[in-house]
């Protein structure tokens, strides 16, 4: 039973336009949200996370929101360049463990 | 980036074979982590260590042994590997804050 879920396999969106990247969780114990970038043939990098106290967390051109009650988080990328083109995967922390549960990723493609 | 290495990179083994893969760390965090990667399934928990010799069982841990014997080195080990085992194997590590931090992984093919 997958725990952390992301529904659409992929994203296309126009250079310089929102990308809005969206996951669901269904576990209340997770404590911890992170996103990850990952191009082909190379490791998953960190890229932002937010802790369940918070509502929202901004780094440059990425901020992640979080919606306890209904469960879910998003990423979104302002302004989306060609080189944000990769896979993306949320994941959440147990809390009290330090075991991380990944969602299927999403595969953004940033059009010029 | 964060110290971390596995070996080999690329595997082609034949079905009924043992097969390790080893995770490697400069950075002396206390949790190491083994997933592989699969279409459709994202990044899956094999299994991971909470320190020298103190490991436990992920999603999808059956087929999968591991060990840790020191605080660098994390080894996965499939003891007869199968078509199945066929995957992206990829190694994290955490210093018990909230971020983890992945290696380059390893592509494993089965015949």
């Amino acid at each position: 039973d997958q725990q952390v879920k992301q529904n659409s396999p992929s994203l296309s969106v126009q250079e310089g336009r929102i990308s809005i990247l969206n996951c669901d969780y269904t576990n209340s114990m997770f404590d911890y949200f992170l996103w990850y970038k990952k191009y082909p043939a190379e490791g998953p990098t960190f890229l932002i996370s937010i802790s369940s106290i918070k509502d929202k967390n901004e780094d440059g051109r990425f901020t992640v929101f979080l919606n306890k009650s209904a469960k879910h988080l998003s990423l979104h990328i302002v302004p989306s360049q060609p080189g944000d083109s990769a896979v993306y995967f949320c994941a959440a922390r147990r809390y009290n463990f330090n075991k991380f549960y990944f969602g299927s990723g999403t595969k953004l493609n940033v059009k010029p | 980036d964060a110290g971390i290495t596995q070996s080999p990179r690329h595997k082609v083994t034949e079905t009924g074979t043992p097969v390790t893969l080893r995770c490697h760390q400069t950075e002396n965090h206390r949790y190491m982590y083994w997933y592989r990667q699969d279409p459709g399934h994202g990044l899956r928990l094999i299994h991971y260590s909470y320190g020298v010799k103190d490991t436990d069982k992920g999603e999808v841990s059956d087929g999968y042994s591991v060990s840790r014997s020191k605080t660098e080195d994390f080894l996965l080990t499939l003891e007869s590997a199968t078509s199945s085992q066929t995957s992206v194997y990829f190694c994290a590590i955490s210093s018990g804050s909230e971020t983890q931090y992945f290696g380059p992984g390893t592509r494993l093919l089965v015949l």
